[in-house]
């Protein structure tokens, strides 16, 4: 299946900060989402960009398709910002199933 | 719409017991899936369905597990017997074709 590498695996940032996550996939894919796992478990869905760029807030999304890969970054980080950052994609093909990387852990103190 | 409704969203079952998790999705979507997290394995897709029919179960663990999708807005997947190495938060998602997959907020099933 297709691989989905995340780094870096974690990141310990100062309130304030910049920082960017890297999304990086062995094949051509048909969707690429970014989701927020918060400390209470639920993934929330931060991006469908399967190529592009987003803004979304303090938030924004690039995804080179034809290079592999995708990057999150986040602007003026916030304590709200912790928790685990997950890309995940399915290829293009036929196949919906959507492989998720082993996330990044964000760590944001005050 | 209120989003992929998960139920229960915590159970905490004896070994050997039965377990069925509950699963609504968004109205409209055609695919549905239910995934497992775990901290060792992180999160893995069980099994998927188009159209209410169960497209691929590659990632069921074993004949314990089994899921169905009797209609367009209910799923459910059951463990019989349920064992301590079931223990994990099962996602159930939802996506119109390829396009945005949305997620539940999970049952964290524990198996004591």
């Amino acid at each position: 299946g297709i691989q989905v590498e995340q780094s870096p695996p974690d990141l310990i940032l100062q309130e304030g900060a910049n920082s960017t996550l890297r999304c990086n996939f062995s094949d051509s894919v048909n969707n690429l989402q970014w989701f927020h796992q918060n400390p209470w478990g639920q993934l929330i869905n931060l991006f469908y960009i399967p190529s592009g760029t987003k803004q979304n807030g303090r938030l924004s999304a690039t995804t080179v398709a034809t290079e592999r890969y995708s990057l999150l970054y986040i602007s003026s980080s916030q304590t709200t910002d912790s928790g685990v950052y997950f890309c995940a994609v399915n290829r293009l093909s036929n196949d919906y199933k959507l492989s998720f990387g082993a996330g990044t852990t964000v760590t944001v103190r005050a | 719409d209120a989003g992929v409704i998960q139920s229960p969203r915590h159970e905490v079952t004896e070994m050997g017991q039965e377990v069925t998790l509950r699963c609504k999705p968004i109205s409209g979507h055609d695919y549905l899936f239910w995934y497992r997290q775990t901290m060792m394995r992180g999160l893995e897709l069980l099994i998927y369905f188009n159209n209410n029919v169960p497209i691929d179960d590659s990632g069921m663990p074993e004949d314990r597990f089994s899921a169905k999708m009797p209609n367009a807005s209910f799923s459910t997947l059951k463990i019989q017997p349920s064992e301590p190495r079931d223990s994990a938060v099962y996602f159930c998602a939802s996506s119109f074709r390829s396009y945005e997959a949305f997620f539940g907020q999970g049952t964290r099933l524990t198996v004591v």
